[in-house]
């Protein structure tokens, strides 16, 4: 089955660590999304990559950085310069082709810092 | 600055009631408006609506967008424990490819 798979589930980092969080979809899309969950705030836009090789900023890069080396994956690089990262992230994926047709999301990964 | 705005943010209601959520924007060169529910993990996709007027549904769930007013709103009728979830609105703008701007999102909860 088509979907995307973003490991670890769960994540602790101590403060100062970097730590990368994983996202791979096998649905052949272009366009792929990182974004941040607070309570009561919604999903805010991290990074977002439209093609291989090129990614763009969202509202809320600072501290983070990310790859697109391949279409299946981008992951996501929490730095030591975010300094408020226990949130839930999700990554979601979208066809940049043809008719729209919104996000397909991962199932989230939990960052605690400890 | 583009902004998606959910009302009510939280909401109590006993099974078998009918609630009606919010959903209001601004966006630059508005493409489409998506309702997601989601439980606990990944949002799961309901309604996409492009044009006005034109009611969506699913089941005991519809969803209609007014262009002219900047909003949609999300019915749920007969409301289940299962309903239970954040329903979370997300815009989508022709200046940004697939970009999609979220609302807060409304958490229901259904009592049995």
């Amino acid at each position: 089955d088509g979907g995307i798979t973003q490991s670890p589930k769960y994540l602790f980092r101590k403060e100062g660590q970097n730590v990368t969080l994983s996202c791979e979809q096998n649905l052949n899309h272009d366009a792929m999304y990182w974004y941040r969950q607070d309570p009561g705030q919604g999903l805010r836009l991290i990074y977002y990559s439209q093609i291989v090789n090129d990614f763009q900023k969202g509202d809320i890069a600072e501290g983070y950085s990310v790859s697109r080396e391949k279409k299946e994956s981008f992951p996501l690089t929490v730095t030591s310069a975010q300094k408020n990262p226990t949130a839930f992230y999700l990554c979601a994926s979208s066809s940049g082709q043809g008719y729209y047709r919104g996000y397909t999301f991962g199932s989230g990964t939990r960052l605690t810092v400890v | 600055e583009d902004k998606v705005v959910q009302s009510p943010l939280s909401l109590v209601v006993h099974e078998g009631d009918t609630v009606t959520l919010n959903c209001s924007y601004e966006v630059t060169n508005f493409r489409s408006l998506l309702w997601y529910k989601q439980e606990k993990k990944a949002p799961t996709f309901l309604f996409m609506l492009t044009s006005s007027g034109i009611e969506k549904k699913s089941g005991r769930l519809s969803s209609i967008l007014d262009k002219k007013e900047l909003f949609s709103i999300l019915n749920i009728t007969a409301t289940q424990t299962g309903d239970s979830a954040v329903y979370l609105c997300a815009v989508g703008s022709m200046e940004y490819g697939n970009k999609l701007v979220f609302g807060a999102g409304t958490i229901l909860r259904v009592k049995s």
